[in-house]
């Protein structure tokens, strides 16, 4: 069975400063990872995805990840953080034996400090 | 914009009541998937069509029922409805989902408040 953990509930940076936002996976097979975004009031957006190609992922607005096996993780970063960064990330598995269902991680929200 | 539409945008209702959610996924999908996302559960996957058939289910109310229709736009019918059923629903739409690694597109959302 497939599960995701956001090992941060909040996360609060200054803007400029980087940001890190922490993700462990569980699954049976070989999955998908992937990192949405989730502004206020609006719906889910992709950042990026890993489908077992390059292991360094670069996403959208200058974020990307990082997959490795070896630890189960899929931390996001972005080098300078933007006030229109501040929002609700969500890291998500999915296999292919679960019918390409999802599993989201419990969130993160990340507020920007000027 | 994601190309995926859901109306109603909000849905107030009382308890015992029933309501149907509508979401029309982007130009060329065959799937379409619905989400619930509620303080206490988060986001969790609900239930997948893939052109028409029922591909997956996840942790799906009996009280829930959804169905894809030939011009592929979807339904979710709620019904019975309790307190806790408030939320925001969200539908996705993919090209695939026989299997595959295919991007999911979400739609804005349609928030339920049950009174």
């Amino acid at each position: 069975a497939q599960s995701v953990t956001q090992l941060d509930s909040h996360v609060s940076v200054s803007e400029g400063t980087p940001v890190l936002l922490r993700c462990n996976y569980s699954s049976s097979y070989s999955p998908s990872l992937f990192w949405y975004v989730q502004h206020p009031n609006k719906g889910l957006q992709l950042l990026l995805k890993y489908t077992s190609a390059a292991t360094l992922v670069k996403g959208i607005n200058g974020f990307e990840a990082e997959f490795k096996k070896s630890e189960t993780s899929f931390h996001l970063t972005k080098p300078s953080a933007h006030m229109s960064d501040a929002a609700e990330y969500f890291c998500v598995v999915s296999e292919r034996a679960a019918g390409n269902k999802l599993t989201f991680g419990g969130g993160t929200r990340v507020l920007v400090k000027p | 914009d994601s190309g995926v539409t859901q109306t109603p945008k909000h849905l107030i209702t009382a308890t015992g009541q029933r309501v149907t959610l509508r979401c029309s996924p982007r130009s060329g999908d065959l799937s379409v998937y619905w989400y619930q996302q509620s303080l206490d559960q988060g986001l969790q996957f609900l239930i997948q069509y893939y052109n028409g058939e029922e591909r997956a289910k996840g942790n799906i109310l009996e009280r829930f029922s959804a169905q894809q229709f030939p011009d592929l736009h979807s339904e979710l019918n709620l019904s019975s409805l309790e307190l806790g059923d408030s939320a925001l629903y969200f539908c996705a739409s993919s090209v695939g989902g026989a299997g595959g690694f295919y991007e999911q597109y979400f739609g804005p959302g349609t928030r339920l408040t049950v009174t």
